[in-house]
């Protein structure tokens, strides 16, 4: 169980242009996902916290008009990366917190996106 | 300051040895929790092991068993009888009781097992 899927796998687009990733989680309801950024052989950054039917809080230096949270219900959330540009290319991952009783509130990853903006 | 710092940017281990890979921190709140995960070449995060503070018994899941020293603030991961699919990055993660449910990372350690 605790599956959590994300889409699309690996996108290139070119600079201007907006990216929509999206984070499922598959076998189990999620009210907090978070959004991760990975440069290679870095650790992962926070860059948002997303909770069901609520507005994302975003880290510190995360551009909340260029990095577009929506987590419309408890299985998705999506980030839209609006007008991007190669500074942007990255990997980025997504997480769900499984709350059920027993857990421990652990994240599940999903499998990542990798973005190349030419 | 770093609330989580891994010392071993990369490691080498023979097949079928133990590894343990360093993970100390740094909070004032009582109540946290402690994770690590591994991240395979392939990018996706796996959750192998948790440690809550107020745990008196160090956690075990199969070959992944949690060193847990409170006092010094260490958490460091025992991997048992290496398999040449244990070769990853390992991230150490802590949650402070804040209500957020963020983690924040330590900059992980690259382990390479050698056959």
């Amino acid at each position: 169980g605790a599956v959590v899927s994300q889409h699309p796998s690996w996108v290139i687009c070119k600079s201007g242009t907006s990216v929509k990733i999206e984070c499922r989680s598959l076998d189990f309801q999620a009210t907090t996902m978070f959004w991760y950024r990975q440069f290679p052989k870095q650790s992962l950054m926070l860059m948002a916290t997303s909770n069901e039917g609520s507005k994302a809080t975003y880290e510190q230096g995360v551009e909340k008009d260029k990095f577009l949270i929506n987590h419309a219900s408890l299985t998705l959330s999506t980030l839209t990366v609006t007008s991007a540009h190669p500074e942007d290319s990255s990997f980025y991952i997504c997480s769900a917190r499984l709350s059920t009783p027993g857990s421990y509130n652990e994240q599940f990853f999903g499998p990542g996106t990798r973005l190349t903006v030419l | 300051a770093q609330k989580i710092t891994q010392t071993q940017p990369g490691m080498f281990v023979q097949e079928k040895e133990a590894v343990t890979l360093d993970c100390t921190y740094d909070t004032s709140d009582p109540s946290y929790g402690l994770f690590w995960y591994k991240q395979p070449s392939s990018g996706e995060m796996i959750f192998l092991i948790y440690q809550g503070s107020y745990d008196q018994q160090n956690a075990t899941e199969g070959r992944y068993s949690l060193n847990f020293q409170k006092a010094r603030k260490s958490a460091n991961l025992v991997i048992s009888a290496s398999q040449l699919g244990d070769s990853a990055m390992y991230f150490c993660a802590m949650r402070e009781g804040r209500g957020d449910y963020k983690l924040s990372f330590g900059a992980g350690t690259t382990v390479t097992v050698r056959a």
